[in-house]
């Protein structure tokens, strides 16, 4: 089952800008994650975020949680035309062997 | 460094034929594995994940079946595949404790005919 919606479902930039993606999800959460998937490729693993902490850095990733609300976000800072993927959040599942439920994701485009 | 191998990349199969997927990691021990798939313009869903050897839990009931033979080997099967089987088929490992990521293969982009 997809706990996680990602918001907007497609984002397009010029390089040079910040991308800010959003994600909700239901249920309680050990840690929310965010990937990247390149076209026709597997999924890397961008940052993971416990449930106890509000904001994380990972070079020009800014990745942070409100558990009041469901709800994280992904900033991109200074964006490049190599940024362009496809972005999801994803919750772990603990009584699931801590399989991941995944969003729909967001589109992102850069333009040079 | 850990290493995850699935193949193949691609895959195109008429309907009714059988299917074996093959997943293998290297450089860690008693991973969990999971098999995921992604429709077009989707998120991925979970059908099997494995805890260890021979232990297999399916997360949808369907056409599909997945095994375990050995600590770093995950074999996804049909006997008989059907149209809707059609999709990108993803491994993926973690180390099977909270707050871990997991570590995707390039997955396989099967086409059923």
């Amino acid at each position: 089952s997809q706990q996680g919606e990602e918001d907007p479902q497609a984002l397009s930039i010029q390089e040079g800008e910040n991308a800010t993606m959003n994600c909700s999800y239901k249920t309680s959460i050990n840690n929310l994650q965010w990937y990247r998937q390149n076209s026709g490729r597997g999924l890397v693993h961008l940052i993971l975020i416990r449930s106890n902490e509000r904001e994380k850095h990972s070079g020009r990733l800014r990745v942070t949680l409100d558990t009041s609300k469901k709800s994280s976000s992904l900033l991109i800072t200074a964006s490049r035309a190599a940024d362009t993927a496809s972005y999801f959040c994803a919750t772990d599942r603990p009584n699931s062997g801590y399989a991941l439920n995944f969003g729909k994701g967001t589109s992102l485009l850069v333009t040079p | 460094s850990q290493t995850i191998h699935q193949w193949p990349a691609t895959l195109v199969q008429p309907v009714g034929s059988p299917l074996s997927l093959e997943c293998t990691v290297e450089g860690t021990s008693n991973p969990n594995l999971y098999w995921y798939r992604q429709a077009a313009g989707r998120g991925l869903q979970l059908l099997f994940y494995s805890v260890g050897i021979g232990q297999i839990s399916s997360e949808v009931p369907q056409n599909l079946s997945a095994s375990r033979p050995q600590d770093r080997q995950f074999i996804l099967s049909s006997k008989k595949l059907l149209l809707s089987d059609s999709g990108f088929y993803l491994c993926a490992w973690s180390e099977g404790t909270s707050n871990q990521p997991q570590h995707f293969g390039d997955g396989t982009r099967l086409s059923i005919l």
